[in-house]
């Protein structure tokens, strides 16, 4: 059983696409977020949702946008894709904000 | 920012060793996580310890957090193969989890 599964696990695309990532976890949790990990394995936040509501939006380009449907799903959409967003991109989830976080196995972007 | 660091970047050791990984940060937190990364997988959770503690153990690991000094540590003890990974100590305070860029360990058999 995965606890936080993400789809797809490789995404190759063209410059100026446009696509979406998926993420669904079945721990129960309410709070639920999105990380950027790049090629220097630095991982920063992108987005957090705790119960559907957004709670943290760091410093991100508007192409990128959050979508939760409800508390068990947080999808990613990425409009325009550039070269710069190539990365891993993980999703993670979390009881409550201030909790321990269950990751996904990540999204490998790879922008040509 | 408060992103933790560690040291060293890179570790090498015999399977049976112990290592030791180093975590500072900036500012004041609530709590400090470890987690681990398995090559092309996601993060696992490793220990939680929070400000007012000092030391916490999980099976073959010890955490210490000295918050006077801004640091942590962890400590595996018996270190076997299958410990190769990258470790992240991760400091949670008035901002998100903020992550430092990680310790590559790898455990020789």
């Amino acid at each position: 059983d995965t606890a936080v599964s993400q789809t797809p696990k490789y995404l190759v695309t063209q410059m100026g696409n446009d696509k979406s990532i998926k993420c669904e976890q079945n721990l129960g949790h309410d709070t639920m977020y999105w990380y950027k990990q790049d090629s220097k394995k630095f991982l920063k936040i992108m987005f957090s949702y705790n119960n559907k509501e957004l709670i943290i939006n760091e410093t991100v380009p508007n192409r990128f946008s959050p979508k939760s449907p409800d508390k068990a799903h947080l999808n990613l959409h990425i409009n325009s894709l550039e070269l710069g967003d190539s990365a891993v991109y993980f999703c993670a989830s979390s009881p409550q904000p201030d909790q321990p976080q269950h990751f996904g196995d990540g999204t490998r972007l790879s922008i040509l | 920012s408060q992103q933790g660091e560690e040291d060293p970047q890179a570790l090498s050791i015999q399977e049976g060793e112990n290592a030791t990984m180093n975590c500072s940060y900036k500012t004041s937190i609530n709590n400090l996580q470890w987690y681990r990364q398995n090559s092309g997988r996601g993060l696992v959770h490793l220990i939680l310890i929070r400000s007012n503690e000092r030391e916490k153990h999980s099976g073959r690991l010890r955490v210490t957090l000295d918050t006077s000094k801004k640091s942590s540590s962890l400590l595996i003890t018996a270190s076997r193969a299958a410990d190769t990974a990258s470790y992240f100590c991760a400091t949670e305070g008035n901002t998100p989890l903020v992550f430092g860029k990680g310790t590559r360990l790898s455990v020789i058999a």
